[in-house]
């Protein structure tokens, strides 16, 4: 159980272009939803948290306008990053948590995105 | 969220039990400590938590100190798939945001045959 998959899994895009992740719950109703984004040798940076129907909140530095979050529903979450530019490329990766114990939360496998 | 300190890098062979260190001095006394693992280009995997009590479950054991300022993670018998960086995370259980991660630095484990 507790399986989170993200589609695409590797992306190419040209400079200027926007970029869907999709971000889905498998088995399990996601209350909140985290978008990371991991760039080579470095480790995760959490960018923004979202609840199911309320607007995401944003880690410091991380622009809310160039990194729109919907989570329209408890099983999906989309990233779009827009406008994209070569210092966008990264991995970037979702997590989804429940309500209830200890909130673990459960890992997509990762987007890579590359911009040219 | 307090924060955690983790030694860069570790060797362990393969067969043989792999311990890895974390401080979290500064943990509160609701904040849980929290490991998961990253195999390269991959997402993180969950491996284990606990609060206070020693745990243990089918992919590791995790030893907390009774002041609770540090912990071990331990891997009875490595192979060469336990290859990752492990991370060592402390945070509150709960609350509206579901206990957001800050993921420091970790641990990249070598298991060698």
């Amino acid at each position: 159980g507790a399986v989170v998959s993200q589609h695409p899994s590797r992306v190419i895009c040209k400079s200027g272009t926007s970029v869907k992740i999709e971000c889905r719950s498998l088995d399990f109703q996601a209350t909140t939803m985290f978008w990371y984004r991991q760039f080579p040798k470095q480790s995760l940076m959490l960018m923004a948290t979202s609840n199911e129907g309320s607007k995401a909140t944003y880690e410091q530095g991380v622009e809310k306008d160039k990194f729109l979050i919907n989570h329209a529903s408890l099983t999906l979450s989309t990233l779009t990053v827009t406008s994209a530019h070569p210092e966008d490329s990264s991995f970037y990766i979702c997590s989804a948590s429940y309500s209830g114990g200890a909130n673990e939360q459960f890992f997509g496998p990762g987007t890579r995105l590359t911009v040219l | 969220d307090a924060k955690t300190t983790q030694p860069p890098s570790m060797d362990c062979a393969e067969g043989r039990a792999a311990n890895l260190p974390c401080n979290h001095s500064t943990i509160s006394g609701n904040e849980y400590v929290y490991w998961y693992r990253q195999i390269h280009s991959q997402g993180p995997q969950y491996i284990i938590h606990g609060l206070k009590n020693n745990e243990t479950n089918e992919m590791a054991s995790l030893i907390i100190t009774e002041d609770r300022k540090s912990s071990t993670l331990i891997l009875p018998h490595a192979t060469l798939r336990d290859t990752a960086v492990y991370y060592c995370i402390v945070r509150v259980a709960g609350g509206n945001q579901g206990g957001k991660l800050i993921f420091g630095q970790g641990t990249e484990l070598s298991v060698k045959p």
